[in-house]
């Protein structure tokens, strides 16, 4: 069964960076884009960018260019989204997901980031 | 950006009810329109793509229509475990956009 398996729970204070991590399995990782999708608290789901692990070709949302960088190690089969300097409005769950020839088809159980002084 | 916006925001039905959510792009997507459901907690789930194909193992009651820049969602017969909030998803431009959500509630 395809699986995305996302990094650990994070509390970080404002500056700091910090890279989380999404590893897919169980089909071909290369063939398939990976996308990062945001949810701030008691908010809605935001399209944050999307990589193409074969290629590395990837493409971010105008409000979060600059603000991250997404990444990927094909042969870890691991995607990635981090930041250089992390802010307390980056305190939300991150959530990645595979993009099949359309849609998001499966998803990752989310990554709480919480960002406090 | 191509924005969505979705209607209404929340709604309340009963089990049984037919229940209709509309999405509006702010300019032609053809049919590139996927919905999904998120319960509270849990990671969002693919309903629709395509505006109207169901995703394997989704239950029939529920359907998408829609081309251009006017969608619906529909649950035929809403059942306790529909009670969720849905998105519509534009995934046309080379940047894709989320709608805002429909929280649907007994």
């Amino acid at each position: 069964e395809v699986q995305l398996v996302q990094s650990g729970a994070e509390v970080k204070k404002p500056g700091e960076s910090l890279k989380i991590s999404c590893e897919g399995s169980e089909y071909s990782f290369t063939n398939y884009w990976i996308g990062w999708v945001r949810q701030m608290p008691g908010k809605g789901l935001e399209w944050m960018g999307i990589i193409h692990p074969g290629d590395s070709d990837t493409r971010y949302s105008p409000s979060f260019q600059g603000q991250v960088t997404i990444s990927a190690d094909k042969s870890i089969r691991t995607a990635y989204l981090q930041w250089s300097s992390l802010k307390a409005s980056d305190t939300a769950m991150y959530y990645c997901a595979r993009r099949d020839s359309e849609a998001f088809d499966y998803w990752g159980q989310g990554t709480l980031v919480t960002v406090s002084s | 950006d191509i924005q969505m916006t979705q209607s209404p925001s929340s709604l309340s039905a009963s089990v049984g009810e037919r229940v209709t959510i509309t999405c509006r792009a702010s300019q032609s997507i053809t049919s590139y329109l996927n919905w999904y459901q998120q319960k509270p907690g849990k990671a969002p789930k693919l309903l629709i793509y395509s505006a109207s194909s169901l995703q394997s193992g989704v239950p029939s009651r529920f359907s998408g229509s829609g081309s251009g820049t006017d969608f619906t969602l529909t649950i035929s017969s809403l059942q306790p475990e529909d009670f969720a909030t849905y998105y519509c998803q534009q995934s046309f431009g080379t940047t894709e956009t989320f709608g805002q959500g429909t929280r649907v509630e007994i």
